[in-house]
């Protein structure tokens, strides 16, 4: 498969713990994107990368939500001390840049906040 | 800010033809995506615009009015499969990334026989 992937698919914790969320890009893709659905919405963008520099954060990205890519490839998306309105559909895209830069979107990490 | 409008919900007939209309409103502007997403799935790329006109994939057609802050995406020979929602979307942004995407709600469609 040389889609986007994401892990874990399904993420169940307590208020208060710390989650972190992998990301794997379609391989040749520079750009990385972290989005965030609930239920009945479109996804929201959280932040994106360009190789390994993050370029944009979006508001919505409190000081609790941390993302990296070290090398420019996986990317990871921390969040610390879970709130019960974190509770969301995680989605992470990639593109390769250029005139349409294409999104294509993973399956997403289902979180959900006791 | 930036502001997508869609309607919430359409049904439609196998077989039939459907339009989804999409309002915007927005600075920074590169063009207008369309997704299409199956409940518990992920998001999938249907059609691009990002300059005034129409585009056409197969089943599937997307038109955009740069002047009129408009587009729509056109659904031919329905099938069951159809059924889903529909987002567009805007990339770009007043913090002048062209790469940022901004979802509007979403259109739910129902295809009936």
């Amino acid at each position: 498969d040389t889609g986007v992937s994401q892990n874990p698919r399904h993420k169940i914790t307590k208020r208060g713990q710390n989650v972190t969320f992998r990301c794997d890009p379609i391989s040749e893709h520079n750009r990385l994107y972290w989005y965030r659905q609930t239920l009945g919405q479109g996804p929201e963008f959280l932040t994106y990368f360009q190789n390994e520099a993050q370029l944009e954060k979006s508001r919505l990205l409190s000081d609790r939500f941390s993302a990296e890519r070290p090398k420019g490839s996986f990317s990871t998306l921390e969040i610390q001390r879970t709130e019960q309105g974190d509770s969301a559909m995680y989605l992470c895209a990639s593109s390769l840049g250029g005139g349409r830069d294409t999104q294509y979107f993973g399956p997403g990490t289902r979180l959900t906040v006791l | 800010g930036q502001s997508l409008e869609q309607p919430s919900e359409v049904t439609a007939v196998e077989g039939a033809i459907v339009q989804i209309n999409c309002t915007y409103q927005t600075s920074g502007f590169y063009g207008l995506s369309w997704y299409q997403q199956h409940d518990g799935g992920a998001p999938t790329f249907l059609s691009y615009n990002g300059l005034d006109g129409l585009e056409e994939t197969g089943r599937f057609s997307s038109f955009l009015s740069r002047s009129d802050s408009y587009g729509y995406l056109l659904l031919q020979e329905l099938q069951m499969k159809d059924s889903a929602s529909y987002f567009c979307a805007v990339r770009g942004g007043n913090t002048g990334t062209a790469s940022k995407l901004t979802f509007g709600t979403g259109t739910r469609l129902q295809v009936t026989l």
